[in-house]
């Protein structure tokens, strides 16, 4: 059964360094999500992206945050300068009609 | 925007027993819910849904039950096991690819 993939598991950064996290969605999937999950909380949407373009972000999701196809199988969320509270695990996920399947996530540590 | 409610965060049940857990959400929008499991350090793993076209759905020991009048769905896992033991998160979505809004989650142990 295909499943979403992501790399790092685990990625330490210090502070105000930039980040690249990376997902293989599952190859016949056309949505794509970030979400991420502060340890002991819940999920939170950060993006949707369909078409080469954002269809939906939240608040969380500011300036710092940009997210790339840069060909036909990687989706990738890059932090610009990372935060303390940046720290969570970051789940992609993607779906190909209502059913939304999540990676196994990357653990960001920021020190 | 939509907010789901999740009750209760924590539930203990003796293995054999019955779980319920239960959701509100806040926007009549909403049209697909799922629920997803999650295991210590482990991905959310779908494990049933349910559209708003019906009030009821099963599978196996699983089954969902959607009020929309009340707006509220709830999941009930029946004969626990203790590989039921998880963290158990209901969602909710306007159906079309939108995002997930996540409940707080329910931590379920099973009691041997």
């Amino acid at each position: 059964e295909p499943e979403v993939t992501q790399t790092p598991s685990h990625q330490v950064t210090q502070m105000g360094q930039e980040v690249i996290l990376r997902c293989v969605p599952i190859s016949n999937h056309l949505y794509f999500y970030w979400y991420r999950q502060i340890l002991g909380q819940k999920v939170e949407f950060l993006v949707s992206f369909y078409n080469n373009e954002i269809s939906e972000k939240s608040e969380i999701f500011d300036d710092q945050f940009s997210v790339e196809r840069p060909d036909g199988s990687n989706f990738t969320l890059k932090i610009r300068s990372t935060k303390l509270e940046d720290s969570a695990m970051y789940f992609c996920a993607s779906s190909g009609d209502s059913e939304q399947y999540f990676g196994p996530g990357t653990r960001l540590t920021v020190t | 925007g939509e907010n789901v409610e999740q009750h209760p965060s924590t539930l203990s049940v003796q293995e054999g027993d019955s779980a319920v857990i239960k959701c509100t959400y806040s926007d009549s929008a909403s049209n697909y819910f799922p629920w997803y499991k999650q295991e210590l350090g482990k991905r959310p793993q779908l494990i049933i849904d349910i559209r708003s076209n019906v009030g009821e759905k099963k599978d196996q020991r699983i089954a969902v039950t959607l009020n929309k009048t009340a707006k509220h769905f709830s999941l009930h896992i029946t004969e626990t096991q203790p590989e039921d033991s998880a963290v158990y998160f209901c969602a909710a979505t306007n159906f079309g690819n939108e995002k997930l809004t996540f409940g707080t989650g329910t931590r379920l142990t099973i009691i041997p």
